[in-house]
Formats: structure tokens, sequence, C-alpha cells
């Protein structure tokens, strides 16, 4: 069974610059998250979908931070306009669970962005 | 505010050395509680979910146990190959079914 898959796997911007990632998730899951994982700190989510539709964006900076997922399947997240403080590694996951239940979650490598 | 944290944040044991992971945490009421690994450059990597009080479940050489205010991640005779950075998470009962993470513990097992 192939994994989740992100890219690219490094990007390297300046800050007010604008960034997207792609994620594909497992196939058949439902449900994608992505996070953002700052180094030194455990995983941050940013955004949960189940299927096509948003579940919980509550810790998503939407001033700047947008995601999407069209047709339920592949997602984007984009940052427009970048600031330093975004360097992180940011990492999708995928399940198979419904919300609501505690599931495991499949994480993908990540895309680590450095904002200079 | 449902809160994990993680003891110790680094660990060095020789090859052999068992020991034990620390996760307490804080919440409402405990839905789940999971434990990953992730290596570096890598993403987290599902290791066990834990459902109420005096569950325990294992994997090879690591063995988890959860009791109402805290987690442990016991390691028997550890192996080079388990260094890693070791994570915990919970996701509570009611409202948003976001997982807060734990920083991890990043474990080293020299030979």
């Amino acid at each position: 069974e192939a994994g989740v898959a992100q890219s690219p796997r490094y990007k390297i911007i300046e800050k007010r610059q604008s960034v997207a990632f792609w994620c594909n998730p497992i196939s058949g899951h439902a449900t994608l998250y992505w996070y953002q994982q700052i180094l030194g700190q455990g995983p941050k989510l940013l955004i949960q979908f189940q299927n096509n539709g948003v579940v919980d964006d509550s810790q998503l900076p939407k001033d700047r931070f947008s995601a999407e997922r069209l047709k339920g399947v592949d997602s984007t997240l984009k940052i427009q306009p970048a600031k330093l403080e975004d360097s992180a590694v940011y990492l999708c996951a995928s399940s198979d669970r419904a919300q609501g239940t505690p599931y495991e979650q499949y994480f993908g490598p990540g895309t680590r962005l450095t904002v200079t | 505010e449902d809160q994990v944290t993680q003891s110790p944040e680094a660990l060095r044991l020789q090859e052999g050395e068992s020991s034990s992971l620390n996760c307490s945490y804080t919440v409402s009421g405990l839905r789940g509680l999971f434990w990953y690994r992730q290596d570096p450059g890598k993403g987290p990597e599902f290791l066990f979910t834990l459902y109420s009080a005096g569950e325990e479940k294992e994997k090879e050489r690591l063995k988890a146990t959860l009791t109402k205010k805290e987690s442990f991640l016991h390691i028997t005779a550890p192996k080079p190959e388990d260094s890693a950075t070791y994570l915990c998470a919970v996701q509570a009962v009611g409202g948003s079914y976001i997982p807060t993470f734990g920083r991890g513990t990043s474990l080293i097992v020299h030979p």
C-alpha cells in the first residue's frame, strides 16, 4: 500500500513570498490533516478535512494560510505572504476513520520550509 | 486546555539498558492516547492507541501502559535501531477532536 505522498520535500523562500505544498493521501482515506511542526516541538494541527469538507480549521492562521481539498483526494496548503516564523516542517496525514473515532494517522515525510 | 507533557526531553541509553518514557496529560475526558515514533527527516509513524486506564499494548521491545493521568512507554533491552523521537498525543472527549501532541522524547541508544 502506497503511503502519504508530499511535495516538495524542501523549500526555501524569502519572507513575503508565497508557497504551496501538495499532499496525496493513502487511497481511500477520507480524512486528511495538515500539521505544522516547528523544530523541537510536536506537530500542531492546522486543518482537518473529511472528504472535501473542512472539519476543523480553528488553529489555521487564516490571514495568510489557506488549504483546499478538491474532489476529496489531493490537498494543497498555501502560505501567502510567508513570515520568518513559518519556518517549520509541514506534515500531511490521513486516516480511514470517521471524525470522532479515536484513530491512528498515517503521516507523509513532510515538507521542510525555510523562510529567510 | 488540553496539555501533554513528555519527559525526559532526551534520553541516552546503552544497548540492552531498559528504561521508560513518560507522557502526562490533562484533558477533560480522554478519548484516546497515541504513541508515535519519528525518525529524523520523516513523518511520525503510528505505534499504539490506548483508550482506558489499565490498558497495555506491546510491540517487539516496546510496551505502552495507561493510567488516568499518564502513559509510559517501556523499552526493554533497546537496540541502536530504536533511536528516534517518541511522540505522545491525546484526543479529548467532546467538542473538537483535535489531537494534542507533546514535544517528544529524543532517544539515543548507543551500541
